[in-house]
């Protein structure tokens, strides 16, 4: 029982390509948004944040779009590399709520 | 180096038996979560702690017990009430408040034999 991959989403996209990873979100108060890596038989690595009052936030090779209107978050990674395949979730918090997360799409890169 | 340390990687468990998976953070975070992770399944909260002494059930407690004795330390024990314990068990932290990163241990692996 080493994946936590099993029956998700899948993306497959050859290096260089840049991905684009959709996450729809359920509360319209929720008012952060994180995006997690998870590789296989590991804990989620944080990639990136964004705050409801933004709708745009650039990381290295990394974008996150938040659309409020349609609770809608992407995650765009440039150029993507062998090693940037894995699971990747969002999560939102609403106040002082704990984090609910998506069940997460798995990127597949190909050389 | 600073972080989360979960122990064991791998653990199994016979029936009706009591098992405990250990989580260590040196990140002076106040707040602490434990999640469970199935294969295709989003994290689902167990329990969460915001300040030592204190705890909080999640979504899915029951069959499971913490306590947080030290801010360090926050260790899960798995009761065999828990009928189908067999999963991948995350413990995390974050820093008290609204809008704070909560940051991910390796995982541990809990069979039942």
């Amino acid at each position: 029982g080493e994946s936590v991959g099993l029956h998700l989403p899948t993306l497959s996209v050859q290096e260089g390509d840049n991905s684009i990873i959709n996450c729809a979100y359920s509360n319209s108060a929720s008012d952060y948004f994180i995006w997690y890596k998870q590789e296989s038989g590991k804990g989620p690595q944080f990639i990136i944040d964004i705050r409801s009052n933004m709708d745009k936030r650039q990381g290295q090779r990394v974008t996150v779009l938040l659309n409020k209107t349609v609770k809608h978050l992407s995650l765009q990674i440039a150029a993507t590399q062998p090693g940037d395949s894995a699971v990747y979730f969002c999560a939102e918090r609403t106040g002082y709520s704990t984090l609910t997360f998506g069940k997460g799409t798995m990127l597949l890169v190909s050389p | 180096d600073g972080g989360i340390t979960q122990s064991p990687k791998y653990l199994f468990r016979k029936e009706g038996q009591n098992v405990t998976l250990s989580c260590e953070q040196n990140l002076n975070h106040d707040a602490m979560y434990w999640y469970r992770q199935d294969p295709g399944q989003g994290l689902r909260l167990i329990y969460y702690s915001q300040i030592v002494n204190d705890f909080q059930k999640g979504d899915i407690a029951e069959g499971y017990s913490v306590s947080r004795e030290k801010k360090e330390s926050f260790p899960l024990t798995v009761t065999s009430a828990q009928k189908n314990p067999t999963a991948f068990y995350l413990c995390a932290s974050s820093i008290r408040g609204t809008g704070n990163t909560i940051y991910f241990g390796e995982g541990s692996w809990l069979t039942v034999v």
